[in-house]
């Protein structure tokens, strides 16, 4: 069962224009919400997080957004740069406990192309 | 945060072989996770590996499928047994220091890509 999805498979942007990734989740127990971006041949590199009690956080050109009545998010890359084009991976976390401490599950992936 | 060596970064092997990937840190962290990528598919939980214990896996997979070590806080192995096609994928391990996995994430090997023949 996916419980994290992102519905677009790919986004194609401007150089300059901003990019918008959507996440939606159907787990309300998720506490945390992270953006990883994976370039081909590493591994995914870790962007940015949000708590589920705040609706934004704010790093840089990254922005994530939080809607936990439509339990959905997303992130804002403002401006969008050549050096963005990658696979934007949404990722959720349940806080510690015993039994599911650390486990985080993933969206199926956005590539993100930026064009000059 | 953590620096991560995975070796080795491909390779291609026969069906019916294993294949063992290796995992090391430069800083000992709490927790170390085993991941699988399948072709044009998400990141998929394969045990979380407990140092000192058997590993925790997750539904869809086993330790005779994938046994995995953890002797000591800073490695660990994967290994692919008995390969088939199927198991082409590519395989990544990830840690984190309790407390931090939220908000400062969790960071990845390069992974490593495997081709089943």
């Amino acid at each position: 069962d996916q419980q994290v999805k992102q519905n677009s498979p790919s986004l194609s942007v401007q150089e300059g224009r901003i990019s918008i990734l959507n996440c939606d989740y159907t787990n309300s127990m998720f506490d945390y919400f992270l953006w990883y971006k994976k370039y081909p041949a590493e591994g995914p590199t870790f962007l940015i997080s949000i708590s589920s009690i705040k609706d934004k956080n704010e790093d840089g050109r990254f922005t994530v957004f939080l809607n936990k009545s439509a339990k959905h998010l997303s992130l804002h890359i403002v401006p969008s740069q050549p050096g963005d084009s990658a696979v934007y991976f949404c990722a959720a976390l349940t806080s510690p406990s015993t039994d599911s401490w650390g486990k985080l599950q993933f969206g199926a992936g956005t590539q993100v192309v930026v064009t000059p | 945060s953590a620096v991560i060596s995975q070796k080795p970064s491909r390779d291609i092997c026969q069906r019916g072989t294993s294949l063992t990937i290796q995992c090391q840190v430069d800083s000992q962290v709490t927790m170390m996770f085993w991941y699988r990528q399948q072709p044009g598919q998400s990141l998929t939980l394969i045990a979380t590996a407990n140092q000192g214990s058997e590993a925790t896996y997750e539904s869809g997979f086993v330790i005779d499928k994938f046994p995995i070590s953890r002797p000591n806080l800073t490695f660990s192995t994967l290994t692919v047994s008995n390969m088939s096609p199927e198991d082409s994928s590519i395989y990544l391990c990830s840690v984190t220091s309790r407390g931090q996995g939220a908000v400062y994430g969790y960071t990845f090997g390069s992974g490593t890509r495997l081709t089943v023949v």
